[in-house]
């Protein structure tokens, strides 16, 4: 299971882009990254995944360069309801089951 | 679709009490599991299934025993309560393995007194 690293906290201000990177250095060639999102008392969500290059959503973006050893959630003009904390996941094979979800990064959006 | 439900919201225990938390889902998944996550934390898996009559142990599985006798329920059994496990505990289920999309309950959050 391929060990990812992310900022511990992020600020930011309504209507500003936020982008949170995530390193995983030793992604394997069948892992996917997969982005989540929680919010306090409630579980996380699924924002985005993908392999390579770049996906977008209605919520965000997710950049991954072509060596895959890293990737950047982008969230466009967030408001202070995108406050919250969001996991970066590395995962794919077949017996990669055992997921964990690190710290993950605290993005606070200010008015 | 209720997606993935759980009961209680809130539990309250003394030290050496037992209880089971129950996790159910309705999106007809093969794979369910149990994560905790400790205050300003992230989630950590203790137990999983991939499918009825097939679990196994994950990161932090001592304390705690899981069955899967239907796709459906997937319940966490604390045996003999601790202080240390303290925490909230989300269930999850999703269609396929490694990347595929996790569906997670709201959550029960335990205090173990």
């Amino acid at each position: 299971l391929a060990k990812t690293t992310q900022p511990i906290s992020m600020d930011s201000y309504e209507g500003q882009e936020v982008n949170i990177t995530c390193s995983h250095n030793n992604i394997a060639t069948n892992d996917y990254i997969t982005w989540y999102q929680q919010f306090p008392s409630q579980g996380p969500r699924f924002i985005i995944q993908g392999y390579k290059t770049k996906v977008t959503n209605e919520v965000a973006s997710l950049f991954i360069p072509a060596d895959r050893k890293s990737s950047t959630l982008s969230l466009p003009r967030v408001s202070l309801s995108d406050t919250a904390v969001y996991y970066c996941l590395v995962a794919g094979g077949a017996n990669d089951y055992k997921l964990s979800f690190g710290a993950g990064t605290t993005v606070t959006v200010r008015a | 679709n209720a997606g993935v439900t759980q009961t209680p919201k809130f539990q309250v225990l003394k030290t050496g009490q037992s209880m089971t938390l129950q996790c159910a889902q309705d999106m007809n998944h093969e794979y369910m599991s149990w994560y905790r996550q400790d205050p300003g934390m992230g989630l950590r898996l203790i137990h999983y299934s991939v499918g009825a009559g097939i679990t196994d142990q994950g990161e932090v599985p001592n304390g705690y025993n899981v069955s899967r006798s239907t796709t459906e329920d997937f319940p966490l059994r604390l045996l003999s309560a601790a202080p240390s496990q303290t925490s909230v505990y989300f269930c999850a289920s999703h269609p396929g393995l490694g990347g595929d999309e996790q569906f997670f309950g709201p959550g029960t959050r335990l205090t173990v007194l």
